[in-house]
């Protein structure tokens, strides 16, 4: 069964402390992972697509990465506006359905 | 370009009683989805649908129907609510096969009493 898992759940970090999220995976087939930033009452906001392993993408304070078994999210110097919930998602087989990890919270305290 | 809408943003429905969530994406694009997001339970996809005419079932499809007449429009009906119905419900939309990332509406927190 296709699974993604995330961890930590939730994480604290005072302003400025950098850290890493991890997503790890048992999909058979690897095309492609994505990650979203999820604010309290909001949707998902879509953050990055990483397609082979050995892949980078960065935005602002944020770096994803992807190896054949998990992808990193790397948070340099965060700001307490970094606080929100970090989500991966990774196609199911060869279809375009989504499965998603639960999540990591993230807390940044300035 | 608005993206993704949906309506209403919040709603209580007595037992037994039905409605309908309203998506309406302006992208253009193929591919469009209901999920469903629990409290610590992720997100768990409902139905989707490839293009006008044509949907499927997805991981958590009971008590629910869909149809999907344009390409812009991808209703969700709730028949006989029942309180395991009370979520937050996401619609999404993508390009179309790729994969693609999607992109979210903003939720309709629903509650069921």
């Amino acid at each position: 069964e296709d699974q993604v898992t995330q961890s930590p759940e939730a994480l604290r970090l005072q302003e400025g402390e950098s850290s890493s999220l991890n997503c790890s995976y048992t999909v058979s087939g690897l095309r492609g992972l994505f990650w979203y930033r999820q604010d309290p009452g909001k949707g998902p906001e879509f953050l990055f697509t990483l397609y082979s392993a050995g892949e980078e993408k960065e935005k602002e304070r944020l770096k994803a990465t992807l190896t054949k078994k998990e992808s990193f999210l790397h948070i340099t110097a965060p700001k307490p506006e970094d606080s929100a919930t970090y989500l991966c998602a990774m196609p199911q087989g060869g279809s375009e359905k989504l499965v998603f990890g639960k999540g990591t919270k993230l807390t940044v305290n300035p | 370009n608005a993206g993704v809408t949906q309506t209403p943003k919040f709603r209580i429905l007595k037992i037994g009683q039905s409605m309908t969530l309203q998506c309406t994406q302006d992208m253009n694009h193929n591919y469009m989805y209901w999920y469903r997001q629990d409290p610590g339970m992720g997100l768990k996809l409902i139905y989707y649908s490839v293009g006008a005419g044509i949907t499927d079932k997805g991981e958590v499809p009971n008590g629910y129907n869909v149809s999907r007449s344009t390409t812009e429009d991808f209703p969700l009906r709730l028949e006989l609510a029942a309180p395991s119905q009370t979520s937050v419900y996401f619609c999404a939309s993508s390009k179309g096969q790729g994969p693609y990332e999607q992109y979210f509406g903003p939720g309709t927190r629903l509650t069921v009493t």
